[in-house]
């Protein structure tokens, strides 16, 4: 099955910019999602086609893929960025979601 | 404004059963795809079924495939998860979530039931 790895923990200070990779197998070739997950809510899409935007969504979050690996790129960091971030694609091989294994955003 | 409601977790023994429910509202239901995802205690987002608009077809991860029954009821605009010999691997909270249309992404979540398989 596909294997999608997230570095665990990402620490940034505020109005910094922060760097979220999302390894996988010739991802580039497959559309990346990315989802924000604050402590006892539900998932959030913030990124949506490697690189769109939901409605609502503030233009700090942006993302890229290209070869084997994906980054969600927070810009002018703050405090309310701080939580969980998953990449997920979808695995036509087994017509499976597949999610990262997340990372944890501090705001230092 | 799309609202996903679960209802129906709970605390259950290893064997037992469970149905969870999704209750739908602010879109038409009968026009997307649905899934659950799970997450376990401190663990990451685990896809776990998916169920296209008319029922007709449904995907399973490999861990629940005969155990766990996803359909829906387009007139109730609801989804359903039937866990039949429950597992405590199976402890997680669920979720229900939209399928975006033109994107394979996952567009709107329920705020999740817990199910703890337990002795």
């Amino acid at each position: 099955s596909y294997v999608l790895t997230q570095p665990p923990s990402v620490s940034v200070a505020p109005g910094q910019t922060a760097r979220i990779t999302c390894g996988g197998n010739n991802i580039g070739s497959k559309s990346v999602h990315w989802y924000q997950q604050k402590p006892g809510q539900a998932p959030v899409l913030v990124v949506y086609d490697d690189s769109d935007r939901p409605s609502g969504i503030p233009e700090r979050f942006s993302g890229s893929n290209s070869g084997n690996t994906a980054t969600l790129t927070i810009s002018r960091v703050e405090a309310g960025d701080e939580a969980d971030y998953y990449c997920q694609v979808w695995d036509s091989s087994s017509d499976h979601y597949v999610f990262g294994t997340g990372t944890k955003v501090t705001v230092l | 404004e799309v609202q996903l409601v679960e209802s129906g977790g709970g605390l259950v023994q290893p064997g037992g059963s469970l149905r969870l429910s999704c209750a739908a509202s602010g879109f038409t239901f009968s026009s997307y795809w649905m899934s659950w995802v799970r997450q376990a205690p401190g663990k990451g987002l685990e896809w776990v079924a998916n169920i296209k608009q008319d029922g007709s077809e449904k995907y399973y991860v490999d861990s629940v495939k005969g155990r766990f029954t996803i359909s829906r009821d387009n007139a109730k605009n609801s989804l359903y998860l039937q866990m039949n010999s429950l597992r405590a691997e199976d402890t997680a909270v669920y979720y229900c979530a939209r399928e975006a249309t033109t994107v394979t992404t996952l567009d709107y979540w329920g705020q999740g039931t817990l199910v703890t398989v337990s002795s």
